[in-house]
């Protein structure tokens, strides 16, 4: 069955230094998301990004933070200058679809925790 | 804004226990409702949706009814088994505006001993 995967599984780094966070979306999806979890609560939508561009973003979502789809496969997460506040389980998320009209399944992936130090 | 909010956990149960989590939303617009579960180490999975007031999604022995005049979205299953351990969360998505973002609550974690 195919599936979202995500790397890496942990990632440690120092306040100020940039983090890339990869995540590879099943192949025939055309919608990519990012959501975040810091420990204790809740699971928060960050950008949700569609035909090489972003389709909608969160107000966590700040300069700091960009996406990108540079090839084919990959569906990349930036962090220029992390804070500590920025520790936290970011997913991937993708779909087929992701019109206003019809709900289409969101599928995960088993997230990046994100350290920083 | 929209919110969604559920029960705290953990929840820990005996085999075949009947399991209910609490699940309330606000929303502005016309929600389609949702749980997802997340098993340990791996991502969130769908469990079961409902788009429109009174219904009902169910999958795996699991239930939920979409209950407008409550706001509510309760998960049941009637006898739990231990390989239901996890953690559940209930998400809604309003297609009135956003393009397919999901809102989740905190999650419930749910501990089943046999």
């Amino acid at each position: 069955e195919p599936e979202v995967t995500q790397t890496p599984s942990h990632q440690v780094t120092q306040m100020g230094q940039e983090v890339i966070l990869r995540c590879v979306p099943i192949s025939n999806h055309l919608y990519f998301y990012w959501y975040r979890q810091i420990l204790g609560q809740k699971v928060e939508f960050l950008v949700s990004f569609y035909n090489n561009e972003i389709s909608e973003k969160s107000e966590i979502f700040d300069d700091q933070f960009s996406v990108e789809r540079p090839d084919g496969s990959n569906f990349t997460l930036k962090i220029r200058s992390t804070k500590l506040e920025d520790s936290a389980m970011y997913f991937c998320a993708s779909s087929s679809g992701g019109s206003r009209r019809v709900f289409h399944e969101q599928y995960f992936g088993p997230g990046t925790r994100l350290t920083v130090t | 804004g929209n919110s969604v909010t559920q029960m705290e956990g953990p929840v820990t149960l005996s085999e075949e226990a009947f399991l209910t989590i609490n699940c309330t939303y606000t929303a502005t617009g016309y929600p389609s409702l949702f749980w997802y579960v997340q098993y340990p180490g791996e991502g969130l999975q769908l469990l079961l949706k409902a788009t429109k007031a009174d219904d009902k999604g169910s999958n795996k022995g699991f239930e939920a009814t979409y209950r407008k005049e409550t706001t509510s979205f309760h998960l049941e299953k009637g006898s739990v088994q231990v390989s239901d351990s996890a953690v559940y969360f209930c998400a809604l998505s309003d297609r009135t505006d956003s393009w397919g973002k999901l809102q989740f609550g905190s999650g419930t974690q749910v501990v089943v001993t046999p």
